[in-house]
């Protein structure tokens, strides 16, 4: 079975242009939540969507953007790019919400490793 | 507000028993997870405790105490393949997202 896939898995950019990552989550997951994951750090919540929906955003600056598509592929876009944009950004799908319910695990994706210069 | 608290770093020796524990505080708990993550690569999950107590997986179980704000991760027969940065993370009962500690990166020696 495919686990949760992103593209691209290496990227390099300059400062103030802009990227666009994806992510395909596991075949059956309705949710799909991005996470930005600085060296040496935990991974930081960004977005979630759910059934095309955004359900959450972490505290990010508007430069942050994301959409879910029909098929529940999901595209995570930073415009603007800073030098502290450098970081491992996380794909992560679930089958479905957990609130208020117990049991859904998040799974992660490979990642996209982004540099800005 | 959400924290999570963890030592940053452990070493340890092949074949022993290691204790990773973590602290939490958190409003609205709606589980608790151990991730894995070797270096460059993505967490991948390990355990998910909700209750009181502990689980059982293999050579890894996590315990869990809500009342203390407290779990744990212990390892048995360490192998240097379990040489990786070990992610506790919690979920609020009314989203869906994760908040991370920093990891703990543990170093298993020969």
């Amino acid at each position: 079975d495919a686990g949760v896939t992103q593209s691209p898995t290496h990227l390099i950019k300059t400062r103030g242009q802009h990227v666009t990552l994806r992510c395909s989550p596991i075949s059956g997951h309705k949710s799909v939540s991005w996470y930005q994951q600085v060296l040496g750090q935990g991974p930081q919540f960004i977005f979630q969507y759910y059934e095309k929906e955004e359900r959450g955003r972490g505290n990010f600056p508007d430069r942050f953007s994301a959409r879910q598509f029909p098929n529940y592929s999901s595209e995570l876009n930073v415009n603007a790019l800073l030098l502290g944009d450098s970081a491992l950004y996380l794909c992560a799908s679930s089958l479905d919400l957990a609130s208020g319910r117990a049991g859904e695990t998040q799974y992660f994706g490979p990642g996209t490793r982004l540099l800005v210069l | 507000g959400q924290n999570i608290d963890q030592p940053t770093e452990m070493t340890a020796t092949e074949g022993a028993i290691v204790q990773i524990n973590c602290t939490y505080q958190t409003s609205g708990f709606n589980g608790l997870f151990w991730y894995q993550q070797h270096a460059g690569e993505a967490p991948t999950f390990l355990s998910y405790n909700v209750l009181d107590g502990l689980e059982e997986k293999g050579r890894f179980s996590s315990f869990l105490s809500r009342s203390k704000g407290y779990s744990y991760l212990l390892l048995k027969e360490l192998q240097m393949k379990d040489s990786a940065s070990y992610l506790c993370a919690v979920r609020n009962y009314n989203t869906d997202k994760l908040i991370f500690g920093t990891g703990t990166r543990l170093q298993v020696f020969p």
